[in-house]
């Protein structure tokens, strides 16, 4: 069994500013995590995945997630927000040799103000 | 966007009535899947396919079908709509049964 949780619905920075989203998950195998964008009106986008390898993970757009296996969590972050990462982000967990039997987050609205 | 169409990207139907949506991929990839999309609820798995003619089951898959004949091809039919499956419907494609999903710009259905 396999479960993602995203421990905020709805964050706000200002732009500048670090981006920090949480995610916590459960994998009864070894996992694979992702993290995928989603514009209004568009499809998802992988913004990094992470598939035991190094642990902090590198992405596109500047950000970068690290997994904590005695915390089960795979944050995302980014030093500094731009308005154009406003956007719904997705926490997605699968287990090595699972196929892609993905599990979804319910999703974290980034709001960047000016 | 991968290569990957969406049709229609907006429909408008009556509770009862058959709906058919399409898939269509460039990308050649062995692998396709049909989500969900829906507040509160992130994305679900309503069937996938791994091969032509080869398809499985998602964790919501009642109610609806898939059919794939060629490999650029992916169907989902809901052949008898209902309200609960208003929503937003996303395609994905994955070259192997590990890689990452590359997923399309949707489909809203709307069952009046």
């Amino acid at each position: 069994a396999q479960s993602v949780t995203q421990l905020d619905s709805h964050v706000s920075v200002s732009e500048g500013t670090p981006v920090l989203l949480r995610c916590n998950y459960s994998s009864s195998y070894s996992p694979s995590l992702f993290w995928y964008v989603q514009h209004p009106n568009k499809g998802l986008q992988l913004l990094l995945k992470y598939t035991s390898a190094a642990t902090l993970v590198k992405g596109i757009n500047g950000f970068e997630a690290e997994f904590k296996k005695s915390e089960t969590s795979f944050h995302l972050t980014k030093p500094s927000a731009h308005m154009s990462d406003a956007a719904e982000y997705f926490c997605v967990v699968t287990y090595t040799g699972g196929g892609n039997k993905l599990t979804f987050g319910t999703g974290t609205q980034l709001k960047v103000e000016l | 966007d991968a290569g990957i169409t969406q049709s229609p990207r907006h429909k408008v139907t009556e509770t009862g009535t058959p709906v058919t949506l399409r898939c269509h991929q460039t990308e050649n990839h062995r692998y396709m899947y049909w989500y969900r999309q829906d507040p509160g609820h992130g994305l679900r798995l309503i069937h996938y396919s791994y091969g032509v003619k080869d398809t499985d089951k998602g964790e919501v898959s009642d109610g609806y079908s898939v059919s794939r004949s060629k490999t650029e091809d992916f169907l989902l039919t809901l052949e008898s709509a209902t309200s609960s499956q208003t929503s937003v419907y996303f395609c994905a494609i994955s070259e192997t049964g590990s890689s990452p999903l590359h997923f399309g710009n949707g489909t809203r259905l709307t069952v009046t």
